[in-house]
């Protein structure tokens, strides 16, 4: 079936650089995205979303990018600090009659001092 | 900071009980959810609510049932646990008109 996936399942960076962390899709008919943090032995945290008719949003340190043509989404975060070590993944909408998302495989995010 | 709880955190139980798991928010949400999660994977929908006496499964298939006879309360039942069972449940509400999922921690299951 369609899914949302995620092409890199570790990254690492230095404080302070800025991280991309990217998603594929193949569901042209989603309406909606939205990116994740999950902190060890916590639930998801929302980032934030994109409407599928946006390109990009831009939100506190985070801008989510998104690439119709190639059905790719990515988010970035800027002077990543260590608190932004996590895992994040993308979710999807997939029926607008609905408001049940699905979600990727998620990237873990190392941030190291 | 959402206010949706889950209990228990941690459980450990043997093959054949019988387990609820509570999930309860006080934001007045009308939608809930819930998923399943294992270790460093990606979350499954498998029940969700659109408001009190509503209930629909979801994507994945589970042995699970929920009721949602408040708005705030939505548990989840396993009237035969199995070691394949083993996982973490996630509960999650959602406000009319928002696309936010607010997530509780979690409860980390496991049946021996």
């Amino acid at each position: 079936g369609e899914s949302v996936g995620l092409h890199l399942p570790t990254l690492s960076v230095q404080e302070g650089d800025n991280s991309i962390i990217n998603c594929a899709y193949s569901n042209s008919a989603s309406d909606y995205f939205i990116w994740y943090k999950q902190e060890s032995g916590k639930g998801p945290q929302f980032i934030i979303d994109i409407r599928s008719n946006m390109d990009k949003r831009q939100g506190q340190r985070v801008t989510v990018l998104l690439n119709k043509t190639v059905k790719h989404l990515s988010l970035q975060i800027a002077a990543t600090q260590p608190g932004d070590s996590a895992v994040y993944f993308c979710a999807e909408n997939m029926n607008s009659g609905y408001s049940t998302l699905t979600f990727g495989k998620g990237t873990m995010l190392l941030v190291s001092p | 900071e959402a206010d949706i709880y889950q209990t228990p955190r941690y459980l450990v139980i043997g093959t054949g009980k019988k387990i609820t798991l509570e999930c309860s928010q006080t934001m007045g949400h009308d939608k809930m959810y819930w998923y399943q999660q294992d270790p460093g994977m990606e979350l499954h929908l498998i029940h969700y609510s659109y408001g009190v006496n509503s209930t629909e499964k979801g994507d994945l298939s589970s042995e699970s049932t929920v009721s949602r006879i408040r708005t705030e309360h939505f548990p989840l039942t396993l009237e035969s646990a199995r070691p394949s069972h083993t996982s973490q449940y996630l509960c999650a509400s959602q406000r009319q008109g928002s696309h936010e999922q607010y997530f509780g921690p979690g409860t980390r299951l496991t049946v021996t």
